[in-house]
């Protein structure tokens, strides 16, 4: 098993271009979440997913789109990118059934806006 | 609002140190606390804990909950340069499906 991939590693962006953050698991499992970690604010969580077709707002949703139209995959959109996004993006999964020692991240996304 | 603070924020030491971290929590129907390493990329899972007084052990690190005081302490013994890392500490409900997480503290340890 892969576990958690993301693409890609790194990306620089200008200020109001749009691109997608890749997120895949190869685990079958239900819940996938997509946190941005920046200096000092620790891990914040912007979307999740319960399952295919159902995804819900974290704590920082505001400028993110997701969908999750397969189990597998969880991309995140910027629409609209601001330098305020600029962080480090982790993705995350965990099995319906398991208790939340087994989320597993992925090694995430460093991503720039100029 | 659910929420989970960490102290200290930073921490310098040198090998062979024995450190303790705290984590504090306000959270609706708490389910359990976890604490994560995280190196240079993805947290890495420590401990889950979700009943009070039951010391969770591995190797030099230790953790136990207070589920009266509402808050948790990772013990690190011995310190040594790998353990150098950000530990962030995390809580559940049973009301949501979300991780919070804390800010997390920042340990450095010196030769």
């Amino acid at each position: 098993n892969a576990g958690v991939t993301q693409t890609p590693k790194f990306q620089v962006l200008k200020t109001g271009q749009s691109m997608t953050l890749q997120c895949a698991q190869d685990m079958n499992h239900e819940y996938m979440s997509w946190y941005r970690q920046d200096p000092g604010m620790g891990l914040r969580l912007i979307h999740y997913s319960v399952g295919a077709g159902i995804t819900d707002q974290g704590e920082v949703p505001n400028g993110y789109n997701v969908s999750r139209s397969t189990t597998e995959d969880f991309p995140l959109r910027l629409l609209s990118a601001a330098p305020s996004q600029t962080s480090v993006y982790f993705c995350a999964s965990r099995g319906t059934a398991d208790y939340l020692e087994t989320q597993y991240f992925g090694p995430g996304t460093r991503l720039l806006v100029l | 609002e659910d929420k989970v603070v960490q102290s200290p924020l930073s921490l310098v030491v040198h090998e062979g140190d024995t450190v303790t971290l705290n984590c504090s929590y306000e959270v609706t129907n708490f389910r359990s606390l976890l604490w994560y390493k995280q190196e240079k990329k993805a947290p890495t899972f420590l401990f889950m804990l979700t009943s009070s007084g039951i010391e969770k052990k591995s190797g030099r690190l230790s953790s136990i909950l207070d589920k009266k005081e509402l808050f948790s302490i990772l013990n690190i013994t011995a310190t040594q340069t790998g353990d150098s890392a950000i530990y962030l500490c995390a809580v559940d409900s049973y009301n949501t499906d979300k991780l919070i997480f804390g800010t997390g503290t920042r340990l450095q340890v010196f030769p």
